[in-house]
């Protein structure tokens, strides 16, 4: 079956990165993009951007350009979500989630989420 | 604030009928096809409806979703305590091109 599993709970001080990974297995890693989305405690779901397993390619939301880079492995079918200069309101929950193309354009999969805690 | 508007909160008794709206724009979901998702406490999210009114295989009956111009709906009939949770709409906008969500319903039953 379809699986994304992802890498575990971090904490990081204010200025540092943090680099999640997520796993795939169950299907072919480069068919489907992988999109990441976090949610801050109490709050809603917020996109970050996408990644093209095949190509490589990125796209990136206004807000987090020029700090996340999310690159992937081909040969470990594995995609990640670096995020650098690192504020206490990126305390979140960061998800990987697979997306179905059209005319689906849909999230079918996701990650079992990495919480990530920044604090001095 | 979030692109798509959905109330925050929404209640029913066991048995009822809830129905929880989205309201976006022509650049979303006037034109892209609307997904609901169901959030359980503490889990990642969990597609529930996509392409407007499909349901995944497993996702009971219950579940319905409509879309109209650029508002959709999410109905639960039959209203069970283990529907508690947060249901998000979301879809895809042209202008940003990606993805956009609704804040969020939080459905709680009586």
């Amino acid at each position: 079956q379809v699986q994304l599993v992802q890498s575990g709970a971090e904490v990081k001080k204010p200025g540092a990165s943090v680099k999640v990974s997520c796993k795939t297995s169950g299907y072919r890693f480069t068919a489907y993009f992988m999109h990441w989305v976090r949610q801050a405690p109490g709050q809603g779901l917020e996109w970050m951007g996408w990644v093209n397993p095949n190509s490589a390619v990125t796209h990136y939301a206004q807000k987090f350009q020029g700090r996340v880079t999310m690159t992937r492995d081909t040969s470990i079918n594995s995609v990640y979500m670096e995020l650098s200069r690192l504020r206490p309101d990126d305390t979140a929950v960061y998800f990987c989630a697979r997306r179905r193309p059209a005319p689906y354009d849909d999230f079918d999969t996701w990650g079992q989420g990495t919480m990530v805690t920044v604090s001095s | 604030q979030s692109v798509l508007t959905q109330p925050p909160s929404a209640s029913g008794t066991p048995g009822q009928r809830v129905t929880i709206s989205c309201s976006g724009t022509s650049s979303n979901i006037g034109t892209n096809v609307v997904n609901w998702y169901q959030q359980l406490p503490g889990t990642a999210p969990k597609l529930l409806i996509y392409s407007n009114n499909q349901r995944p295989s497993g996702v009971p009956d219950r579940f319905s979703g409509s879309k109209s111009g650029t508002s959709a709906s999410l109905a639960i009939s039959g209203l069970q305590s283990e529907d508690e949770a947060d249901y998000y709409c979301a879809g895809w906008d042209d202008s940003l091109n990606g993805p956009v969500f609704g804040g969020g319903t939080k459905v709680t039953v009586l």
